[in-house]
């Protein structure tokens, strides 16, 4: 099983810019999420999925959407990237969700100029 | 709001030596669960804690919850450099599956 994964690394975009991170996992978890990681912040959680086809809104979801149209895929859209959303992202996945542990994927780290 | 707060935010310690992280946090949950971080890598999952005065012992890592203190301890026992890493614990509210991570504790085990 190749876990969590998400692409790209890392990216660089300039004010105003869209883009997608991608995150997929192959261990068929029902729950998916994303956070950002900021320095001194610890993560906070940003959108959330319990399921395909159900999405909902975390901590910080301003700025972001989602989509979870397959149990494997939950992509996360920067509609128009502002340096605040300069941070570091990982997706999650875990089973059901509460009292299951998350597996993490590897972070993208996005920089905003 | 869910507030998660771990002390100390920064630890040092020499090898050999025990020491305990504490988290605490600020509404009714029944559900704790610590991660580690290595520098610029992922989260692993340590810990989950599913009821009042559990424990959980894994090598020299000791986890343990009080839900009614609403408290959460990670001891360190005996430490080693491998265990050098930051150390967050997290929290769900017992409903609407969403999680709120303290800030971490960096730990530096030096020899």
């Amino acid at each position: 099983n190749a876990g969590v994964t998400q692409t790209p690394k890392f990216q660089v975009l300039k004010t105003g810019q869209s883009m997608t991170l991608q995150c997929a996992q192959d261990m068929n978890h029902e729950y998916m999420s994303w956070y950002r990681q900021d320095p001194g912040m610890g993560l906070r959680l940003i959108h959330y999925s319990v399921g395909a086809g159900i999405t909902d809104q975390g901590e910080v979801p301003n700025g972001y959407n989602v989509s979870r149209s397959t149990t494997e895929d939950f992509p996360l859209r920067l509609l128009s990237a502002a340096p605040s959303q300069t941070s570091v992202y990982f997706c999650a996945s875990s089973v059901s969700g509460l009292g299951d542990e998350q597996f993490f994927g590897p972070g993208t780290r996005l920089t905003v100029l | 709001e869910l507030k998660v707060e771990q002390n100390p935010l920064f630890l040092s310690m020499q090898e050999g030596k025990n020491y305990t992280i504490y988290c605490n946090y600020s509404t009714t949950s029944d559900r704790l669960y610590w991660y580690r971080q290595d520098p610029g890598k992922s989260l692993e999952s340590l810990f989950v804690l599913l009821s009042n005065g559990a424990v959980k012992q894994e090598g020299r890592l000791m986890a343990s919850l009080d839900t009614k203190a609403r408290l959460s301890t990670l001891h360190i026992t005996a430490a080693v450099h491998d265990l050098s890493a930051t150390y967050f614990c997290a929290v769900d509210m017992n409903t609407g599956n969403q999680f709120y991570f303290g800030t971490g504790t960096s730990l530096t085990v030096i020899p």
